[in-house]
């Protein structure tokens, strides 16, 4: 049973910080890997998507890398603003599957 | 870009009574959705995954017959908790398979569930 993971659950920086958020999953036969961000109450964001024959996934200050082999992939913001705060949600999804499973999210925040 | 959305964004209802939610693909038609349950602090867990003009497909430990789905039309299915419990308080979320964009999901902005 694929589990994903996320490190770490909370994370708080200053404004204009770069971060990078955590994730990782037992299964390393995942078709794509999907970074969304979630704000408090609403839907999910689709942020980035990796294929499985992907390294990395860049948009604007984001870029998303992907370690198939090791289970890991990690989401780097460069520069971060007050509105990025959210909590960022990692999932994965497997061959002949459109199922995604989800980590628990990482709770961002950043303060000016 | 495309939007999906939900209705009522909250509801609150007594134990015993049944509660209808609707997820709408407003520019785009989906041949499949799926809905989703979020525990405060918890991951998302899909329920089932809804295809227009056929039976759902539900997760194991989903009852079927406590959370009803009909996906009615390529751009409309609605997911009805019955006989709802305090335990079924929960945020739910659709998303919606672009029938041209295989691999993307669309969400929607979740329903907040509260049964007193």
């Amino acid at each position: 049973k694929q589990e994903v993971t996320q490190i770490p659950a909370a994370l708080s920086v200053p404004e204009g910080e770069n971060l990078v958020l955590n994730c990782s999953f037992t299964d390393s036969a995942i078709y794509n890997l999907q970074w969304f961000r979630q704000d408090p109450g609403k839907g999910l964001t689709s942020l980035l998507l990796i294929q499985s024959s992907q390294r990395e996934q860049t948009s604007g200050r984001l870029n998303a890398s992907l370690d198939k082999s090791s289970g890991r992939s990690t989401l780097y913001i460069a520069a971060s603003q007050p509105g990025d705060s959210a909590t960022y949600l990692c999932a994965v999804t497997k061959g002949g599957s459109e199922k995604l499973v989800f980590g628990k999210g990482t709770k961002l925040t950043v303060n000016p | 870009g495309a939007v999906v959305s939900q209705h009522p964004s909250r509801v609150i209802c007594k134990s015993g009574t049944s509660v209808k939610i609707e997820c709408r693909s407003l520019d785009f038609q989906a041949t499949t959705m799926f809905w989703y349950r979020q525990f405060p602090k918890q991951s998302l867990m899909l329920m089932a995954t809804s295809n227009e003009g056929s039976k759902a497909t539900y997760e194991q430990g989903v009852e079927k017959d406590k959370f009803l789905i009909n996906h009615a039309s390529l751009t409309l299915s609605t997911l009805t908790v019955t006989s709802a419990h305090p335990e079924d308080s929960s945020f739910y979320i659709c998303s919606a398979r672009d029938i041209a964009l295989k691999e993307t999901q669309y969400f929607g902005p979740g329903t907040r569930l509260l049964v007193l």
